[in-house]
């Protein structure tokens, strides 16, 4: 167990839909990171936030954003929901003391869009 | 910008082969850099990092030496088992506190 807690699990909804994942960081860590993983795909960079605030930006689309709460949880949400964003989205945390910190993956969120 | 390069998989080897998975990177500076293993269904998990030029993670029998003239941090194993069966993931963490991933390995070992 990371200690990194995603929900939900898994998610199946339609093309046009909005949703919400939800990413509850290891206690004491600062930074959140959300990575996108297609079929057959690496991990795809999204955001990263640090104690609330937005630290660092990649591949992510419009039609997503995201956010991290005075508790440090965070949110991703995506909307005007495509086939092609049937993916596995993973949330990761890192206490990022020094450079040697690693980041923490929870078990991730499967999104399916039909 | 910064980036990892891994080799293409998937890479299927037998019970007790030796195990060489490349990773090589670019970056400005000097990274920490790191193995993530990936299991079927699961999420990542930190195999093993190294933060500096000649440093040798090690954990589980999976080595990797960071090598800052080849820029290169090859992950090795000596006698691999069919539990070792995963998506292996290199991956450096830049000044910016941003981890960038390769785009995995898949190992598959038969026994």
């Amino acid at each position: 167990d990371s200690g990194v807690t995603q929900t939900p699990k898994h998610l199946i909804t339609a093309t046009g839909q909005r949703v919400t994942l939800r990413c509850s960081p290891r206690s004491g860590d600062l930074s959140v990171y959300w990575y996108q993983q297609s079929l057959d795909q690496g991990l795809q960079f999204l955001i990263q936030y640090y104690n609330g605030e937005e630290r660092a930006k990649g591949n992510i689309l419009e039609r997503f954003s995201a956010q991290q709460f005075p508790d440090l949880h965070s949110e991703l949400n995506l909307s005007s929901l495509e086939l092609g964003d049937s993916a596995l989205y993973f949330c990761a945390s890192s206490v990022h003391r020094d450079r040697a910190s690693e980041a923490f993956f929870g078990q991730g969120t499967r999104l399916t869009v039909v | 910008g910064n980036s990892v390069t891994q080799m293409e998989g998937p890479v299927t080897l037998s019970e007790e082969a030796f195990l060489t998975i490349n990773c090589t990177y670019t970056a400005t500076g000097y990274p920490s850099l790191f193995w993530y293993v990936q299991y079927p269904g699961e999420g990542l998990q930190l195999l093993l990092k190294a933060t500096k030029a000649d440093d040798k993670g090690s954990n589980k029998g999976f080595e990797a030496t960071y090598r800052k003239e080849t820029t290169s941090f090859h992950l090795e194993k000596g006698s691999v088992q069919v539990s070792d069966s995963a998506v292996y993931f290199c991956a450096l963490l830049s000044g910016t506190y941003k981890y960038i991933f390769g785009t995995g390995t898949r190992l598959k070992v038969l026994a």
